[in-house]
């Protein structure tokens, strides 16, 4: 298994500030890290595919970048609908695949 | 339009079974890595399952041997045989297509079970 350690678990941050969220990897995993934005009672949403490549409809605000065993997710100038939790994931090894625990990005 | 509706949800005492299911619109079950995913109240996403291309299943190790998953190719649906249901089980459960290493870019709006 490759279990995935992100961290921080929750932060409190204020409109236009810039946050960062890693994820350590505990095995290498080629790079196939996701990011996922959920709020409350929705499914969640992909943000960036493959370590770094940013979906279609996602603000360029968002970024990810790494390549094992650390990944990061950036958001840069902070906005009110950003306030939500964040999840990596990775689906390289055989399964079991995994989820990281999750930030909370909440309003300072 | 791609999309994945699930059912067949409910209450359940603890050891009983349910059968989700995964109905499938806009794209091929036997061409995609269906996965469920599932998320107990206020806690994180946990994966559970995955049916490969080639059928292949595979499982978290909190559910191996107690759930099963299995797609029906003539009717594009994807199933979810859960036995031996745990209070710890309770959650709300997504079906998902996993475009690896592409991510999870397609979610069902997920059924909620309550084992209770």
């Amino acid at each position: 298994d490759a279990q995935l350690t992100q961290s921080p678990s929750s932060l409190s941050a204020s409109v236009g500030d810039r946050v960062t969220i890693t994820c350590r990897a505990s095995r290498p995993i080629n790079n196939y890290l996701n990011w996922y934005q959920q709020k409350p009672g929705k499914a969640p949403r992909l943000l960036i595919a493959a370590a770094s490549r940013l979906q279609a409809g996602v603000p360029p605000r968002f970024s990810g970048s790494g390549s094992g065993p650390d990944f990061t997710l950036t958001i840069s100038n902070l906005q009110p609908e950003d306030f939500a939790t964040y999840y990596c994931q990775q689906s390289y090894t055989i399964p079991p695949w995994t989820f990281g625990l999750g930030t909370k990005v909440e309003i300072k | 339009e791609e999309q994945l509706v699930e059912s067949g949800g409910g209450l359940i005492q603890p050891g009983g079974s349910l059968r989700l299911s995964c109905a499938v619109s806009g794209l091929n079950v036997r061409n995609s890595y269906m996965n469920w995913v599932r998320q107990a109240p206020g806690k994180g996403l946990e994966w559970v399952s995955v049916i490969y291309t080639d059928g292949s299943p595979y499982y978290a190790d909190s559910v191996k041997g107690r759930f099963s998953i299995s797609r029906d190719n003539s009717k594009n649906t994807v199933f979810f045989q859960m036995s031996s249901l745990r209070v710890d089980d309770t959650g709300v459960y997504y079906c998902v297509r996993d475009r690896r290493p592409a991510g999870i870019d397609l979610w069902g709006q997920g059924t909620l079970v309550i084992v209770s």
